[in-house]
């Protein structure tokens, strides 16, 4: 299970609480992205980022924020402003180059539950 | 955007027997087309995909076909085993490097009968 690290696995928040959850990876990839996975919903693309200090709003990126400081790590914010944020969050990398540019291996995912 | 759909949103198949999950997508643009595989509680992996200029491609027990003039592709399993249960999620993209993305399905849950 290398290669793309999500923390923490479990989180729980108070409302009006802002949180963030990490990834990182190890495999040199350029490309990563967020998505919120919710039953029945499929995964929907939060934001994604093709290089570093350079991210990207998803499809539905209202009430969180992202950086890129470091190739290797992409944190989501959740703020207090995201309405339903109980969730399982993925994040996934991908090389970025064209060839392989959307394949995307994903973290074990991080569930937040807003209390 | 791209909008992609999977139908029927569950599946129910005996050991054995060939299951067909089924995607549409709207851009006709798109050329890349992967198809995602997660068990219960782990994370989505990608089991086979396609790009827009071959019409089939097969991996042992699993294929996926291409048809451009109807906007759609589906996965074949064949000889279905208890460890295929599982969602799959199908996705569509412009292959075209720099903020190039992914759309997802909402996924089908595939359960396989011992």
């Amino acid at each position: 299970d290398g290669g793309i690290t999500q923390s923490p696995k479990y989180l729980f928040r108070k409302e009006g609480q802002n949180v963030t959850l990490s990834c990182e990876q190890n495999l040199n990839h350029d490309a990563m992205y967020w998505y919120r996975q919710d039953p029945g919903q499929g995964l929907r693309l939060i934001y994604y980022s093709q290089i570093v200090n350079d991210f990207q709003k998803g499809d539905i990126a209202e009430g969180y924020s992202v950086s890129r400081e470091k190739k290797e790590s992409f944190p989501l914010t959740v703020t207090s402003a995201q309405k339903n944020p109980t969730a399982f969050y993925l994040c996934a990398s991908s090389t970025g180059h064209l060839s392989g540019a959307n394949v995307l291996t994903f973290g074990a995912g991080s569930r937040l539950t807003v209390l | 955007g791209e909008n992609v759909e999977q139908h029927p949103s569950t599946l129910s198949v005996q050991e054995g027997d060939s299951a067909v999950i089924k995607c549409t997508y709207s851009d006709s643009a798109s050329n890349y087309f992967p198809w995602y595989k997660q068990e219960l509680g782990k994370r989505p992996q990608l089991i086979i995909d396609i790009r827009s200029n071959v019409g089939e491609k097969k991996d042992q027990r699993i294929a996926v076909t291409l048809n451009k003039t109807a906007k759609h592709f589906s996965l074949h399993i064949t000889e279905t085993q208890p460890e295929d249960s599982a969602v799959y999620f199908c996705a569509a993209s412009r292959n075209s490097g720099a903020n190039s993305k992914l759309t997802f399905g909402k996924g089908i849950t595939l359960s396989v009968r011992p």
